[in-house]
């Protein structure tokens, strides 16, 4: 079946540091991917998604390319703000299944 | 922007009692999902529904229920609520997903902690 691996937190970063957080996937057929964010004491919400291969989604100076050769999908920014702690989680659409989440901690 | 709304943000039962998590979007999503989130196991799937009247099992259904009796609501009950299912659950809608399409994003609720006792 499909799944999701992500890489394991938590991740401690200063502020201004380059962020890479890793995801690769198992699927049949062409899922789309999604990066998913959940600020302390909320709900996740979309932060970014590519629909087919070498897309590229960006929001917020967050970006992820999806690609099929490796089956990943790295959420990558260049230079990470103390806005920016929170859960991230990487997923796949049609069953909706997440990887483990990645805790990051930006410190000022 | 689609709303999701779960009743409760925290509550707090105990062992044995029958419990009701209750989840209602106002965007007309055909999809609706429950999921449990914790540490170090990250979102895993307990119910989700295509419309209204259907469920299907997720990965670990074991000791839930759900109902889909409008489709802007989708209850999830715990029929004899025990420890291990102290956690936090989400709810999530989204739109209709098409054999060819599969790239609707999940809107979620803001969760509720249940501790069980």
């Amino acid at each position: 079946g499909n799944s999701v691996t992500q890489m394991e937190g938590p991740v401690t970063l200063s502020e201004e540091a380059f962020l890479t957080i890793n995801c690769t996937y198992t699927a049949t057929g062409y899922p789309s991917l999604f990066w998913y964010v959940q600020y302390p004491g909320e709900g996740l919400q979309l932060l970014l998604k590519a629909t087919k291969a070498d897309d590229k989604g960006s929001n917020k100076g967050f970006e992820a390319t999806y690609r099929k050769e490796t089956t990943s999908f790295h959420l990558e920014k260049g230079s990470v703000q103390v806005s920016d702690s929170a859960v991230y989680f990487c997923a796949l659409s049609g069953d909706m299944r997440f990887g483990a989440g990645t805790r990051l901690t930006v410190k000022p | 922007d689609v709303k999701v709304t779960q009743s409760s943000r925290y509550l707090v039962k105990r062992t044995g009692e029958k419990v009701f998590l209750e989840c209602v979007q106002d965007m007309d999503h055909e999809n609706m999902f429950w999921y449990r989130q914790d540490p170090g196991l990250g979102l895993r799937l307990i119910y989700f529904s295509y419309d209204v009247k259907m469920k299907e099992k997720g990965d670990i259904p074991e000791g839930y229920s759900v109902s889909r009796e409008k489709k802007e609501r989708f209850s999830l009950i715990l029929e004899s609520a025990s420890t291990n299912q102290t956690s936090m659950y989400l709810c999530a809608s989204s739109l209709w997903m098409t054999d060819s399409s599969y790239n609707s994003p999940l809107h979620f609720g803001n969760g509720t902690r249940l501790t069980v006792t």
